[in-house]
């Protein structure tokens, strides 16, 4: 069964402190997008992870890719209120963008 | 500006009442795609496009359907919606290829009553 899980599906933080994020997939994949949604709003793409090692980083948050652990992760930064939303992380197979499957989301909230 | 457009925003329909879910980019992308968002379940795929004519199903494709005539335009169809696709849908599209970052449409509420 393809499965795609993050952790923690809730994450509370401080400004200022580093954090990150897991996404662990089911079965071999050599593509991994991360996304963030803001509350009450539409997905924007943040990170496209193509192959192992690879590492991809935006302001406070840094996204890698290790295929043979079948494991991403999303870390963060000295973290800033800005950066309350929720997270997914979703695994790719087939043709182009094809068939993606997500994880549940991380809801990460952070506090002055 | 470009953008993925869906329409409604927000749909309250009874049982058994036939309804489209428009979505039209304006990207020229070959890849569309729908997904369906329900709290505690993430996202869920239902269908996508590759191109003109070719649709595949995703995850939860069962009472759904979609048609893919024009490069713009994926609609989603629902013959004889239950209140068990009661949940917020997004469309997306892409350009062609694994290294595309995908765009999302502004979501439609559906409730069927």
């Amino acid at each position: 069964e393809l499965k795609v899980e993050q952790n923690p599906l809730f994450l509370s933080m401080q400004e200022g402190k580093n954090y990150t994020i897991y996404c662990n997939y089911s079965t071999t994949s050599d593509r991994l997008y991360w996304y963030r949604q803001d509350p009450g709003k539409s997905l924007e793409s943040l990170f496209v992870l193509l192959s192992n090692g690879a590492v991809k980083q935006e302001g406070r948050l840094m996204a890698s890719l290790d295929t043979k652990a079948r494991l991403s992760t999303l870390h963060i930064t000295a973290a800033v209120h800005d950066l309350s939303a929720t997270y997914f992380c979703a695994r790719g197979y087939g043709g182009s963008q094809g068939n993606l499957i997500f994880g549940k989301g991380t809801k990460l909230s952070v506090k002055p | 500006e470009a953008q993925v457009t869906q329409n409604p925003r927000y749909l309250i329909t009874v049982t058994g009442k036939k309804l489209t879910v428009t979505c039209s980019q304006n990207m020229n992308h070959e890849y569309m795609s729908w997904y369906r968002q329900d709290p505690g379940l993430g996202l869920r795929q239902i269908y996508y496009s590759m191109n003109v004519e070719v649709t595949d199903k995703g995850d939860v494709p069962e009472g759904y359907k979609v048609s893919r005539k024009e490069k713009r335009n994926f609609p989603l169809i629902l013959e004889s919606p239950s209140p068990n696709q009661t949940s917020l849908y997004f469309c997306a599209s892409s350009v062609q290829g694994y290294n595309e970052k995908l765009f999302f449409g502004s979501g439609t509420q559906l409730s069927v009553l």
